[in-house]
């Protein structure tokens, strides 16, 4: 099956700093979404984006399919913007999530 | 319904008991997929419905794991004999249909077994 890797693992910011999450894939796919994994455990849909550039806030998201991988920017972060940060392909009924980039965000 | 909903939020089991989670799709979406995720790890992929096609049951685990979805909307994932490997949130989620479909998941339920 497809091969979904996330980068970093883990990331330590100080609020108001700037990041970006990785996704690599190996191989085309019909959808990728980026989540928020909040501390309660909750999936929160953050970017439906099989290709192309979006943004929300803070947030904006590229996917470069051509090159199989995803991007996703994180802009003056706050402490509420930790959690787990999941990517997950689809190719036909293929679904698959990597592991995730855990962000902690300090005061 | 406004979003996916699961129950229940949490289940504790004796090993060797049968549990049955809930889910219940947004109104109107034609797609379901269940999964898991054990403490501290990614998302493994259960079982995917789609209409009324035959489900695509790749992902359960062992026959221990089964699922159901009655009319098209909700659906109930069913363990049997469960064993403390089973310990998890179960999580699913729905989309409006094939492809390039938007996934949007509920709370999850929290299974532990002691």
């Amino acid at each position: 099956g497809i091969q979904v890797e996330q980068s970093p693992p883990d990331l330590i910011l100080q609020e108001g700093a700037n990041s970006t999450l990785r996704c690599n894939f190996s191989d085309s796919v019909n959808n990728l979404q980026w989540f928020h994994q909040n501390p309660w455990g909750q999936l929160i849909n953050l970017f439906y984006i099989p290709s192309g550039t979006k943004q929300n806030g803070r947030l904006s998201a590229t996917t470069v399919a051509t090159e199989r991988y995803s991007l996703l920017y994180i802009s003056s972060s706050q402490t509420t913007d930790s959690g787990v940060y999941f990517c997950a392909v689809r190719r036909n009924n293929d679904m698959r999530f990597g592991a995730g980039t855990r962000l902690t965000v300090k005061p | 319904g406004a979003g996916v909903s699961q129950s229940p939020s949490n289940k504790v089991t004796e090993k060797g008991k049968d549990v049955e989670l809930r889910c219940d799709p947004i109104s109107g979406h034609t797609a379901l997929y269940w999964y898991r995720q054990s403490l501290g790890q990614g998302l493994e992929f259960l079982i995917y419905f789609q209409g009324n096609s035959a489900p695509d049951k790749s992902g359960l685990p062992s026959d221990r794991f089964s699922a159901e979805r009655t009319g098209g909307s909700v659906s109930t994932l069913t363990i049997q004999r469960t064993q403390q490997e089973d310990s998890a949130v179960y999580l699913c989620a729905s989309s409006r249909g094939t492809g390039s479909n938007e996934q949007y998941f509920g709370p999850g339920t929290r299974l532990t077994v002691t």
